[in-house]
C-alpha cells in the first residue's frame, strides 16, 4: 500500500500566485517523521522540513509554509508569492523508525514569468 | 556541510554488463541509501545500509546488490544491467533524522 500519496502530478502557477502541494500519508506508528523536499532541474534533492508525529504546530520560512493535520494524516505544503526559482518536483516522505524512507511520487511546480 | 558524492553523473551499459554506482559521504553517517527515481513513481528503495558490512533490502531489490566495506562508501551493483534499469539512481546518507542526498547518476541500458 502506498505510504505516502501525492496526488497532484503537476500545477502551474503564474508568478506570485500562492500554491498548495498536498501530501497524504498512511502509518500505524504514533511515532514518524515527515518531510518535505525539493529537486530542482539541477536532479540533487535539497531536504526542506522535518516534522515528528508529536509536534503538530504548523511552520513558516520565509514564504513557505507546512500545514500537518494528524486527523486528516496531511502534511501539506504552501507556497506563499511564488518565485520562477520554485520550480521543481516536490517530495513529501514518511519515516517510521529512521530507517525507511517512504517517498510520494512528487508534484511538480511550474511557475511561469 | 554534508557531501553525498555519486561516481558519475551520467553512464551508457549495455545490456549484461555488470555495473557499479558508487556512492561516498564525508560525514562519518551510518546510515545509507541506494534509490532509483522514475516519472511517476518518485524514490523507490533498492537497498539500505546501516553499518559497515551490513545491509538491508529494500521495496525493489530484484536484479541489484550492493556492498559496503568502508562506513563513507556504498557501492550498488547491477549483476547484469536490463533495460527496465535505465532510471536515475540516487545516494543518501542519514543522520539527525535527515538524509542528505548525492547528486544522482542518469544509468542508460542500450
Amino acid at each position: 500500500a502506498q505510504k505516502v500519496t501525492q496526488a497532484q502530478t503537476e500545477i502551474s502557477v503564474v508568478e506570485k500566485e500562492d500554491v498548495t502541494l498536498d501530501c497524504v500519508y498512511e502509518t500505524r506508528d504514533t511515532t514518524y517523521y515527515l518531510f518535505w523536499y525539493k529537486q530542482p532541474p539541477s536532479g540533487e534533492l535539497v531536504f526542506l522540513i522535518r516534522r515528528n508525529s508529536f509536534d503538530e504546530q504548523n511552520e513558516i520560512s520565509g514564504r513557505y509554509s507546512w500545514n500537518f493535520q494528524k486527523s486528516t494524516s496531511s502534511f501539506n505544503f504552501t507556497i506563499t508569492a511564488s518565485q520562477v526559482v520554485d520550480s521543481a518536483v516536490y517530495f513529501c516522505a514518511l519515516s517510521e523508525a529512521l530507517d525507511k524512507f517512504y517517498f510520494g511520487s512528487g508534484t511538480k511546480l511550474n511557475v511561469k514569468p | 556541510d554534508v557531501k553525498v558524492t555519486q561516481s558519475s553523473r551520467y553512464l551508457v551499459k549495455r545490456t549484461g554488463e555488470k555495473v557499479f554506482l558508487e556512492c561516498v559521504q564525508d560525514m562519518d553517517h551510518e546510515n545509507m541509501f541506494w534509490y532509483r527515481q522514475d516519472p511517476g513513481l518518485g524514490l523507490r528503495l533498492i537497498y539500505f545500509s546501516y553499518d559497515v558490512k551490513m545491509k538491508e533490502k529494500g521495496d525493489i531489490p530484484e536484479g541489484y546488490s550492493v556492498s559496503r566495506e568502508k562506513k563513507e562508501r556504498f557501492s550498488l551493483i547491477l549483476e547484469s544491467a536490463s533495460t527496465n534499469q535505465t532510471s536515475m539512481y540516487l545516494c543518501a546518507s542519514h543522520a539527525s533524522y535527515e538524509q542528505y542526498f548525492g547528486p544522482g547518476t542518469r544509468l542508460t541500458v542500450t
